[in-house]
């Protein structure tokens, strides 16, 4: 079992919906990042928390929007996505960005947009 | 601009056989490199991080070596089993602010 849990593990939404993707972890880590992976894809960072302030943002479109209301919760809120954003979210946590630390990664919330 | 690139894409062995996999990147400014493996529809584990200062780190039947001057890693299974069936992949992290770049993985089919 996973030390980062995400919720849902699966979304189905329209384009005119809004939603948010949840993760939580419990092992007192302190950056926590959001990773984007088409399928057949390697994974792609989109958004980094270090100490629950956004620290890197990879250019990612303002309809995805990240929101860390503590250090063991982030979210990903989602509004007027489109078809191609459809792919797996993961989100993972380590001890903080100024350790050379090993990422956690949860199982990921597989997003579908139609 | 940093690229990794993992050979062979895909590879099956049978069971018991000792198998290496390859990472090479282009940047050698890299903080650490790290291995994961990814079942299918799930998410990522951890395997080892290697460090820019170390040669190579082990956990268990997993060697991971890394070469930072000539830009590459190899990743080292013993005795390989049905279980290690997964994709592997690498991933380079080149400042301290967990921005990974990943190769696209190698896929790993044991047989029993």
């Amino acid at each position: 079992d996973t030390e980062v849990t995400q919720t849902p593990k699966h979304l189905v939404m329209g384009m005119t919906n809004k939603k948010s993707l949840k993760c939580e972890q419990h092992m007192g880590h302190r950056a926590m990042y959001w990773y984007k992976q088409k399928a057949k894809k390697p994974p792609e960072l989109m958004f980094v928390y270090s100490y629950e302030k956004l620290s890197i943002n990879e250019s990612v479109p303002s309809r995805f929007s990240p929101e860390c209301p503590n250090s063991s919760l982030l979210n990903l809120h989602l509004h007027a996505l489109q078809p191609e954003d459809s792919a797996l979210y993961l989100c993972a946590s380590s001890r903080g960005t100024e350790y050379n630390s090993p990422l956690h990664f949860g199982n990921g919330t597989r997003l579908t947009v139609t | 601009k940093q690229e990794v690139t993992q050979i062979p894409a895909a590879l099956s062995v049978p069971e018991g056989e000792n198998l290496v996999l390859n990472c090479s990147f282009t940047d050698s400014a890299i903080y650490n490199l790290q291995w994961f493996r990814q079942d299918p529809g799930k998410g990522l584990t951890s395997l080892l991080l290697i460090q820019s200062s170390q040669r190579e780190q082990t956990s268990g039947r997993l060697n991971a070596s890394l070469d930072k001057s000539s830009g590459r890693s190899t990743l080292y299974i013993a005795a390989s089993q049905p279980g290690d069936s997964a994709t592997y992949l690498c991933a380079v992290e080149r400042g301290s602010q967990g921005n990974l770049i990943f190769g696209k993985g190698t896929k790993l089919s044991v047989k029993p």
